[in-house]
C-alpha cells in the first residue's frame, strides 16, 4: 500500500524560502520508472503541478514556477523536498505530494496535502 | 506553455450520463488523466491513459482521447459522484499539466 504525507510550515512571510517534505512509504525512488511530483491548489482554485522528480533523478519543473523551485530526493529517507523561494500572498494553497509513473504520466496516489498560509 | 481547458460546470439529473470535457492542442496524442476531488479531500484518480480504469474505480467510469478533445463519461451518474474532475496530460516539454476543473453537479 503506498502512502504519502507532507510536512512543513503551516505559515511562511512573505519573501521567505518554503521548504516542504513528502515522506512516503510503499514504493522506491530507486526502481525504475517511479516519481514523486508536486501539485498545488489556492483556496477555491483548480490544481497546479509544480514539480516532479524521478528515479533516476531527472527533475520537470513548472515553466512559470521554474525559476523558485528545486525539487531533491532522500531515497535513504524515503522523502522528496521541494523548495519555493520568494514567496508571496498568491502562493498560499495546499500542497500535495504524489506518486507517479512514468510511463503513464499520471499521478496515481496523492498525500493528504498540507495548506500553507503566506501573510506577515 | 500547453493550456487544458475545461468546463466550468456540468449537470446531471440521477441515472442520466455525464460527459466531462477537456480540450488543448494535439491532445489526442498524448495521454490523459482524470481525477475527482470531493470537497475538502485529495484527488483520486479516476482514468489513466485516456480510458483506463484503476482498480476500484467503478464501471460507469470511462475515458476517451482523440484529436483536441478528451472525454471523461459517467454512466448512471450517482449522487456520490458530485465533485471536481480535472483533467491532466503530459509531453515531454511540459511534464505535465492540470485544467481548470470542472464541478459536476447531481441534481
Amino acid at each position: 500500500q503506498i502512502t504519502l504525507k507532507e510536512s512543513g510550515p503551516t505559515l511562511v512571510k512573505p519573501t521567505q524560502t518554503l521548504t516542504l517534505t513528502c515522506s512516503f512509504s510503499g514504493f522506491s525512488l530507486n526502481t525504475n520508472g517511479v516519481g514523486v511530483g508536486w501539485i498545488r491548489q489556492p483556496p477555491g482554485k483548480a490544481l497546479e503541478w509544480l514539480a516532479l522528480i524521478y528515479w533516476d533523478d531527472g527533475q520537470r519543473y513548472s515553466p512559470s514556477l521554474r525559476s523558485r523551485l528545486t525539487i531533491t530526493k532522500d531515497t535513504s529517507k524515503n522523502q522528496v523536498v521541494l523548495t519555493m523561494t520568494n514567496m508571496d500572498p498568491v502562493d498560499t494553497a495546499t500542497y500535495f505530494c504524489a506518486h507517479s509513473l512514468a510511463a503513464a504520466g499520471c499521478f496515481d496516489d496523492w498525500g493528504q496535502g498540507t495548506l500553507v498560509t503566506v501573510s506577515s | 506553455s500547453y493550456e487544458l481547458t475545461q468546463q466550468p460546470s456540468v449537470s446531471v439529473s440521477p441515472g442520466q450520463t455525464a460527459t466531462i470535457t477537456c480540450s488543448g492542442d494535439e491532445l489526442g496524442d498524448k495521454y490523459c488523466s482524470w481525477y475527482q476531488q470531493k470537497a475538502g479531500q485529495s484527488p483520486v484518480m479516476v482514468i489513466y491513459r485516456d480510458n483506463k480504469r484503476p482498480s476500484g474505480i467503478p464501471e460507469r467510469f470511462s475515458g476517451s482521447n482523440s484529436g483536441n478533445t478528451a472525454t471523461l463519461t459517467i454512466s448512471g451518474t450517482q449522487a456520490v459522484d458530485e465533485a471536481d474532475y480535472y483533467c491532466q496530460s503530459w509531453d515531454s516539454t511540459t511534464a505535465r499539466v492540470f485544467g481548470g476543473g470542472t464541478r459536476l453537479t447531481v441534481l
